[in-house]
């Protein structure tokens, strides 16, 4: 595609609620990143993919945190059994390479209720 | 080990008035420097980037800051604000370059006034 592709732009979840998000990178590029941007807070690292694999998944803050990437294109957030603390923006991004330039999505807003 | 500073998190200019955005970074190596900026329900978007040479980098719509190692700075400055500028700007700093590095500051939150 044009540009990175987050769906859905936002998301209001029940607390404990498992909720998926989804990351579309432009064509071609083999690394993927997913960041949160929390209230008053600035941008944090979570994952980082190069094609399929997770070389770092040192920003996840815990194990309720788990992504995934397929065929070298998509790639989920879940979070599961949702709390008040998961409530951000979550961004992701794809660059060419790991040292390429990152575009970034539009993030998808979640909201923990 | 690497962290941002930017300092304010609010900013309000007069359009045509001088824009000055402070970034200070650490970084235990040579580092790579970044400006994002992120519209309202946008993504962000890269302004400019500081990785070796010039230390005055030029971007987009008129902004431009300067590698300063002697202040550890990246501040991000643009001679006259226009409306459209309102927008909330994050310095990035990167030891290896790579986007998997990148530590962000807080932000901070341009408002241009009339």
């Amino acid at each position: 595609g044009a540009g990175v592709s987050q769906s859905p732009s936002n998301k209001v979840t029940e607390k404990g609620k498992d909720v998926e998000l989804r990351c579309d990178p432009i064509s071609g590029h083999t690394a993927l990143y997913w960041y949160r941007q929390s209230l008053g807070q600035g941008l944090e690292f979570l994952i980082y993919f190069q094609g399929n694999s997770a070389p770092d998944k040192s920003g996840l803050p815990s194990d309720r945190f788990s992504a995934e990437r397929t065929g070298g294109s998509v790639s989920t957030l879940t979070i599961q059994r949702t709390q008040q603390e998961d409530s951000a923006v979550y961004l992701c991004a794809s660059s060419l390479g790991g040292q390429g330039r990152a575009f970034f999505g539009q993030g998808t807003r979640l909201t923990v209720v | 080990a690497q962290s941002v500073t930017q300092l304010g998190s609010h900013v309000s200019v007069s359009e045509g008035a001088l824009v000055l955005l402070r970034c200070n970074y650490s970084s235990s190596v040579p580092p790579y420097l970044f400006w994002y900026v992120q519209y309202p329900n946008q993504g962000l978007q890269l302004l400019l980037k500081y990785t070796t040479g010039a230390t005055l980098v030029k971007g987009i719509n008129g902004f431009e800051a300067e590698f300063k190692k002697s202040e550890t700075s990246f501040h991000l400055t643009k001679p006259s604000a226009h409306m459209s500028d309102a927008a909330e700007y994050f310095c990035a700093v990167s030891a290896g370059g790579s986007a998997r590095q990148l530590t962000f500051g807080s932000g901070t939150q341009l408002t241009v006034l009339p």
